[in-house]
């Protein structure tokens, strides 16, 4: 299994380009989520998804926007780039785990994102 | 403004001292869990604890969740270079979001 995999793993925009990354996952996870990790303030979540065609926003969901029409698959679009989005991107997918609570996260390798 | 707070930040000791990192809140979570980040990577989790006062220990490492379900600790023993990275807590309220903490990068110095 491969995994989590995100698409691409460099990117460099100007500013008011838009982009969308990928994140695909072969574990048959319901949830998934998007991150954007920078210096000294840990990971942040974006967006999050609890199923297929469903998406809620995270704690910084402002100049984001998801999709996720296949179970797999996770968008995140970004429509105009500001320098502010400079940042590493990070996804994740978990299981649902029945009556669990816990859950825990498989990350995918990250995208590094400039924003010029 | 962060849920979780990390101390220290940065942390730079020789192989086989022992160290201490602290995750705090004001906040109570449903469970915590500890990752590990190396760089380029993704984090990947060490462990998940959700009873307040739990001990959870993996070889060297150990970790405790606060009585009051608030805070967590990382304790390491007899630190090697090979537990060098980037240590992450996360606390959940419900079961499906996570608030990260701020990190704690630590270098195990040969």
């Amino acid at each position: 299994n491969a995994g989590v995999t995100q698409t691409p793993k460099f990117r460099v925009l100007k500013t008011g380009q838009s982009m969308t990354l990928l994140c695909a996952q072969d574990m048959n996870h319901e949830y998934m989520y998007w991150y954007r990790q920078d210096p000294g303030m840990g990971l942040r979540l974006i967006h999050y998804s609890v199923g297929e065609g469903t998406t809620a926003k995270g704690e910084v969901p402002d100049g984001y926007n998801v999709s996720r029409l296949k179970k797999q698959n996770f968008l995140l679009g970004l429509e105009s780039a500001a320098p502010s989005q400079t940042s590493v991107y990070f996804c994740a997918s978990s299981y649902s785990g029945g009556l669990a609570t816990i859950y825990e996260q498989y990350f995918g390798p990250g995208t590094r994102l400039t924003v010029t | 403004t962060q849920l979780l707070e990390q101390s220290p930040q940065f942390l730079s000791i020789q192989e086989g001292e022992n160290l201490t990192v602290y995750c705090n809140s004001s906040s109570v979570f449903s469970s915590l869990q500890w990752y590990r980040q190396e760089p380029g990577e993704g984090p990947v989790l060490l462990v998940t604890v959700v009873t307040g006062g739990e001990v959870k220990k993996l070889k060297r490492l150990t970790f405790q969740f606060g009585d009051a379900r608030k805070d967590s600790s990382l304790h390491i023993t007899a630190a090697q270079p090979g537990d060098t990275g980037l240590y992450l807590c996360a606390g959940a309220h419900t079961g499906n979001q996570f608030y990260f903490g701020t990190g704690t990068s630590l270098t195990v110095i040969p």
